[in-house]
């Protein structure tokens, strides 16, 4: 079980919008950053998303981040065949000395 | 350009040891945190643990899961992250990836190696 909770699927039709929640509590959403990770197919994940809304160099405008209070989401918009792939989202948890905590998971699968 | 080449995996038996190690370069490793993350097959990603530059103490923070059977190294002369694993267990098996935890945690990630635990 994950700390950090996201739906396990979600699915929209190409050119269309995506959105995935990520669920977390005060000592880690509420208080830390919000990372998100892309990971196809047989490849290693690739971060996409930090410090809640930003864009790493390359990672085009169509992926977005928000958070608010103790949750995250991440949009993709003008969905894509290539978009489709597992995506994480990641906050470092205050709590039990400090570790990273992820999200389960949610596999976009383009329609 | 940013490499992180993982290396060391393979088949252990139960309450054995492996050393995984990561071959960095590209950026100024010995500047730089690093972590160790895991995924076991057909799952979501586990943090096992980081070690923090020598300049902020060189400390280390474990998971649970691992705490107390796997300990991170670095050898900054040499560029490489290692990840000593003692006592394996079964649900240890996964495959492994060193990332950077600068300039954005996981902003650079290795290929990954893979270690199965079995008998």
């Amino acid at each position: 079980q994950s700390v950090l909770t996201q739906p396990p699927s979600a699915s929209e039709t190409p050119g269309q919008r995506v959105t995935i929640s990520c669920s977390g509590t005060s000592s880690n959403i509420g208080s830390n950053h919000v990372y998100w990770y892309q990971q196809l197919s047989g490849t290693a994940p690739k971060l996409v998303i930090f410090k809640n809304n930003q864009r790493p160099s390359g990672v085009p405008d169509r992926f977005s981040g928000s958070k608010s209070g103790t949750s995250a989401s991440l949009a993709i918009s003008g969905l894509r065949s290539e978009d489709e792939a597992d995506y994480y989202c990641a906050a470092w948890d205050d709590s039990l000395s400090g570790r990273w905590v992820f999200g389960g998971g949610t596999k976009v699968t383009v329609l | 350009e940013v490499q992180l080449v993982e290396s060391g995996g393979g088949l252990v038996e139960p309450g054995g040891s492996l050393r995984l190690s990561c071959a960095a370069s590209g950026f100024t490793f010995s500047h730089t945190w690093m972590n160790w993350v895991r995924q076991a097959p057909g799952k979501g990603l586990e943090w096992v643990g980081r070690m923090k530059s020598r300049i902020n103490g060189g400390t280390t923070d474990y998971n649970a899961p691992v705490k107390g059977r796997f300990t991170i190294s670095r050898d900054d002369s040499k560029d490489t992250l290692y990840l000593q694993m003692n006592s394996l267990k079964t649900e240890d098996t996964a495959v492994y990836y060193c990332t950077t935890d600068a300039p954005s945690p996981g902003a650079y990630w290795g290929q990954g190696t893979l270690v199965t635990v079995s008998s």
